[in-house]
């Protein structure tokens, strides 16, 4: 069983939809949450980052953690074609090892 | 710099060369990451260094694979007598701190082997 477990998708959402993402993992030890976008071709991009159990809003982003049910959610608020991309969680324990679910890949469609 | 910055963007070298790639981080991060990333797959972690250890090298597949860090800034990814299934991009993020940091990428170095 891997560490974390994210659906790879493909997910399709219409323009404006609501978009939502989620991992779960099993590992207790992880104290660090984060979320990152990958454009094809390119290098991931820190989207969020969060440590307690809880929402954090950043404009569209809202990250939510909740660390009994060892689940972490990303949603993303009226979606735009540019939003296609991958998106990847990652988590950390206080030792330092970053681990990255599959990532999802996320299409926005017109 | 202002971003992590990796070296050469793409390499292509024949089987069973030698190959090293660089990453140079964010200035006063302490913490380096290096993953290889395969099409379709997320990030599979190699080994990381806080400062110029090795924190964790329990990634690295065999032993043809080593890392260095030997100023506690630039790190190279050194593989060698390479193999087709070494093909991928490989990645490199350093953050401010192991403990919580945030990390951040570069753009990656797409190495492929004929």
């Amino acid at each position: 069983q891997k560490e974390v477990e994210q659906d790879p998708g493909p997910l399709s959402v219409p323009e404006g939809a609501i978009v939502s993402l989620n991992c779960t993992y099993s590992n207790s030890a992880f104290q660090y949450f984060m979320w990152y976008r990958q454009y094809s071709r390119k290098g991931p991009e820190l989207l969020m980052y969060t440590y307690s159990s809880g929402n954090k809003e950043d404009g569209r982003f809202t990250a939510q953690v909740d660390k009994s049910s060892k689940y972490i959610s990303l949603f993303i608020r009226d979606s735009q074609p540019s939003d296609s991309a991958t998106y990847l969680c990652a988590m950390i324990s206080m030792k330092g090892k970053l681990q990255f679910g599959a990532g999802t890949q996320v299409v926005v469609t017109p | 710099g202002a971003g992590v910055s990796q070296t050469p963007s793409n390499k292509v070298t024949e089987k069973g060369k030698y190959v090293e790639l660089r990453c140079d981080p964010i200035s006063g991060h302490t913490a380096l990451y290096w993953y290889r990333q395969s099409l379709g797959q997320g990030p599979e972690f190699l080994i990381y260094f806080q400062g110029t250890g090795a924190a964790d090298d329990s990634g690295l597949p065999n032993d043809r694979f080593f890392a260095v860090r030997p100023e506690g800034s630039v790190s190279t990814l050194k593989i060698q007598r390479t193999e087709r299934g070494d093909s991928a991009v490989y990645l490199c993020a350093s953050s401010f701190s192991v403990q919580g940091g945030e990390a951040f990428f570069g753009q990656g170095t797409r190495l492929t082997v004929v």
